[in-house]
């Protein structure tokens, strides 16, 4: 069935880069998705990779993604305190519009 | 930011009773959904909707109902409120199938 994971939880020190990986299992979604989710709000989408690439940047964001393995990861370079959030990585399974997240890994940047 | 709010934002209800959440969007568009997030699950699809009249179920979507009879509105009704249903409510729009959605900024509803 549809499922992705994320490990729960990540913490690192400000000007590190962070590291967050996701694995998912259906390989028919043509995009696959980084949200992020600040203390009481909703979800903002960071960045999202086509199912045909293998990477992508976007200024202190790279993501991977490995098909073959059906894992993607989303590095964020040079971390800063502000970017202490929940992270959602998200599939979208045959392309209907809907989403399946998964748990959200929990970035703690200390100064 | 995309022009989504909900309605309420914080509710506290009793177990049996109705309720009804609102997502209002001035993008006019066409796809629309509610998630809730629960500690643990991420987010999760309740029910969704591809049009003015056009709504289908998502990955949890027992004990919820939803219609759409304008373009602009998505409501969310729990018909009998229970406490597994405690939890923070999500709206979504996007344009179609393929493209980004956009979030409102959530719905606490806590059934005692």
């Amino acid at each position: 069935g549809e499922d992705v994971e994320q490990s729960l939880f990540l913490s690192v020190r400000e000007g590190d880069s962070s590291v967050i990986n996701c694995t998912y299992t259906d390989s028919s979604s043509t995009y696959l998705y980084w949200y992020k989710q600040e203390p009481g709000a909703g979800l903002q989408l960071l960045t999202y990779i086509f199912s045909n690439m293998d990477m992508k940047q976007d200024q202190r964001l790279t993501v991977l993604l490995n098909k073959k393995d059906k894992h993607l990861s989303l590095r964020i370079a040079d971390t800063q305190t502000g970017d202490s959030a929940i992270y959602f990585c998200a599939e979208s399974p045959g392309n209907t519009g809907k989403l399946i997240f998964g748990q959200g890994t929990t970035l703690q940047v200390k100064p | 930011d995309a022009g989504i709010t909900q309605s309420p934002r914080h509710k506290v209800t009793e177990t049996g009773t109705p309720v009804t959440l609102r997502c209002h969007q001035t993008e006019n568009h066409r796809y629309m959904y509610w998630y809730r997030q629960d500690p643990g699950h991420g987010l999760r699809l309740i029910h969704y909707s591809y049009g003015v009249k056009d709504t289908d179920k998502g990955e949890v979507s027992d004990g919820y109902s939803v219609s759409r009879s304008k373009t602009e509105d998505f409501l969310l009704t729990l018909e009998s409120a229970t406490s597994s249903q405690t939890s923070v409510y999500f709206c979504a729009i996007s344009e179609d199938e393929y493209n980004e959605q956009f979030f409102g900024p959530g719905t606490r509803l806590t059934v005692l």
